[in-house]
């Protein structure tokens, strides 16, 4: 079946690490994005990426970074500069990036901090 | 100002009832407006696009008012599985097609 999977589903970080979220998608989309979401709030858009090789800043990249090397992979580092990385994350794509097509999601990444 | 406002809520309404909300925007260049539902801690899903002339599905209807920068959602003779987080998602082409969620409106429908 064709989807979006995001690993893993829970990830606890140290103070001062970086740590890598994984989303792999077989939908053959374009487009994919990462969003944040604390808990009562809406979703904040980190990155997106129209094409492979190509990403751009949402509303809140300082402290994340991304990579688009593959069509299928859209991987998120949170870096030890995101003093407050607490949250829920979620992948989407969708098939063309033209902003008027369905969001499709992976099932989310819970990321604490010890 | 945020760029796409909502009313958190909870809104709380008794099974088969109707409730209806909105969701504002800022920018008047904003070209794609969706609404999505969200269960706890799950991803959100795709409940229904807003169209110029409105649309309807099932007991759910969404309005869409250009002039005043708002979409609404109505959901009629509500049920106890309505309940969930309903959030608005606007689309500026200008702005590279970025898609922006709104805070999420809470709804919780009692027996």
């Amino acid at each position: 079946d064709g989807g979006i999977t995001q690993s893993p589903k829970y990830l606890f970080r140290k103070e001062g690490q970086n740590v890598t979220l994984s989303c792999e998608q077989n939908l053959n989309h374009d487009a994919m994005y990462w969003y944040r979401q604390d808990p009562g709030q809406g979703l904040r858009l980190i990155y997106y990426s129209q094409i492979v090789n190509d990403f751009q800043k949402g509303d809140i990249a300082e402290g994340y970074s991304v990579s688009r090397e593959k069509k299928e992979s859209f991987p998120l580092t949170v870096t030890s500069a995101q003093k407050n990385p607490t949250a829920f994350y979620l992948c989407a794509s969708t098939v063309s990036g033209q902003g008027n097509e369905k969001l499709f999601f992976g099932s989310g990444t819970q990321l604490s901090v010890l | 100002r945020k760029e796409v406002e909502q009313d958190p809520g909870p809104f709380n309404v008794p099974e088969g009832a109707t409730v209806a909300f909105n969701c504002t925007y800022s920018n008047s260049a904003s070209q794609s407006f969706f609404w999505y539902r969200q269960d706890c801690r799950k991803e959100p899903k795709l409940l229904m696009s807003v169209y110029s002339s409105g649309n309807e599905d099932g007991r759910f209807t969404a309005q869409l008012n250009r002039a005043s920068q708002y979409i609404s959602l109505l959901i009629r003779d509500s049920k106890l599985s309505d309940s969930a987080t309903y959030l608005c998602v606007v689309n500026m082409r200008a702005a590279g097609n970025k898609l922006t969620f709104g805070g999420g409106t809470r709804v919780l429908v009692k027996p």
